[in-house]
Formats: structure tokens, sequence, C-alpha cells
């Protein structure tokens, strides 16, 4: 069974970047889609995008293409999510979660544990 | 994008009791691509049902889904006292993959 492991809570400045580490355990890591999804305090979930680790390759929700940054290293199983030109309306729980069919439309399943990001000046 | 709407949005019922909770969507779902989650206070959400009414590994039978097309349904046939949480759905038939605003069941 997959497990995704978060990095730490962060907090930053208007103007900034963040950037992401979503760690998994288990063979799956390369074949699926890691994707981001936030939810900001008391608001629903939003799909943010993702990577298929084997081929680099990313897509994105129209929303945020501008200004987020999806990676992996298949070397560590870890996929990074990178955010930029923050503002106070990116304050949320940031989640990776696998797409767990390959080259298919699936549900997300595992999450991770999330992450919080605020940012305030 | 398709837009999930969830009614209703607070569902307060007593432990026992049965639980319906749906998920209208604004075009039709291909192929019934539609997943529920359970989300709790701090925790990530836990997938429930994927393909409109397949249940996930580990989840009891009394979790079920169904329906098609536009209108779908979570069944909590007799609730726990652990049931009561937030339940999203989402669709992945088409890109991008979205979610309801979430319907919160609590204790009557």
């Amino acid at each position: 069974q997959v497990q995704l492991v978060q990095s730490g809570a962060e907090v930053k400045e208007p103007g900034s970047s963040v950037k992401l580490s979503c760690k998994a355990s288990g063979d799956t890591f390369s074949r699926y889609v890691i994707s981001w999804v936030r939810q900001a305090p008391g608001q629903g979930l939003e799909w943010m995008g993702g990577i298929i680790p084997l081929f680099g390759v990313s897509k994105y929700a129209e929303k945020f293409q501008d200004r987020v940054t999806f990676t992996a290293d298949e070397s560590i199983k870890t996929a990074y999510m990178e955010l930029s030109s923050l503002t106070s309306e990116d304050t949320a729980v940031y989640y990776c979660a696998q797409e767990p069919r390959y080259l298919a439309r699936t549900w997300f399943d595992p999450w991770g544990q999330g992450t919080l990001v605020t940012v305030s000046s | 994008e398709i837009v999930l709407t969830q009614s209703p949005g607070t569902l307060s019922l007593s432990p026992g009791e049965r639980a319906t909770l749906s998920c209208r969507a604004s075009q039709s779902i291909s192929s019934t691509y539609l997943a529920w989650y359970q989300q709790k206070p701090g925790q990530a959400p836990r997938l429930l049902i994927y393909g409109a009414s397949s249940r996930a590994t580990g989840i009891p039978d009394r979790f079920s889904g169904s329906g098609s097309g536009t209108d779908f349904t979570l069944t909590i046939s007799r609730l726990e006292p652990e049931d009561f949480a937030v339940y999203h759905c989402q669709q992945y038939g088409s890109s991008p993959p979205t979610f309801g605003q979430g319907t919160k069941l609590e204790i009557k």
C-alpha cells in the first residue's frame, strides 16, 4: 500500500514562492500521476494539477498554470510542487494524492497528510 | 468545467439512522466517473467510493454509492459515531477534475 508523506508547515510573505514535497513509499510512484489538491480554510477541495514522474509530464488547472511548477525525483520517490507570487488567498492546506491507474482517468487515493501554507506579512 | 453541487450543506442525524447525501453535476459525467471521500477535522480526505458505486478497500458495507449521468447518491445505511464528518464528491470524467463543496454530517 502506497503512503505519501508531505513536508512540514510553511509561513511565507506575499509575493514569495513555496516549494512543497511529497515522498512516496511503495513501487508505483513512477507510473502514476501525483496530483496536488488544496483546501482553503473552511472551503472545499481544489485540484491544481499534477505530474507523472515516469515521463516528467505535467498537467495544470488553468487557474494555476502560470505560477505553479510540478517536478519529481524518481530516485528518492519524491514529488514537488512550487507555487509562486503568493497572496493571502493561497493560504490553505495543500495535499498530494496519487491517481492509482496508469494513463487513465481515476480518483485520488492515497492522500498525503497535508501541508499548511500560511501567507502573511 | 463540470460543477458539482452537494446537498444538503449540513445533515443532522442520530447514530443508527440512515443518511442520504446528494451530488448533482452541471453536465453528464461520462462512465460514472464519480468518487466520494470522507474527511474528518484535521485529516486528509479518505476515498470511500469510486466508479459511482464501488467501495474502496476496507470501507464498511454500510457505505454505498449509486447514480449515473448527473445525479449521484451516497448512502450510509446505519450511522456509526465515527461516520460524522464532511463528505465530498468528485468527478474525474472530464478535465479538470472537480469537487463538490461538501456535505457536513453532524450528530443531532
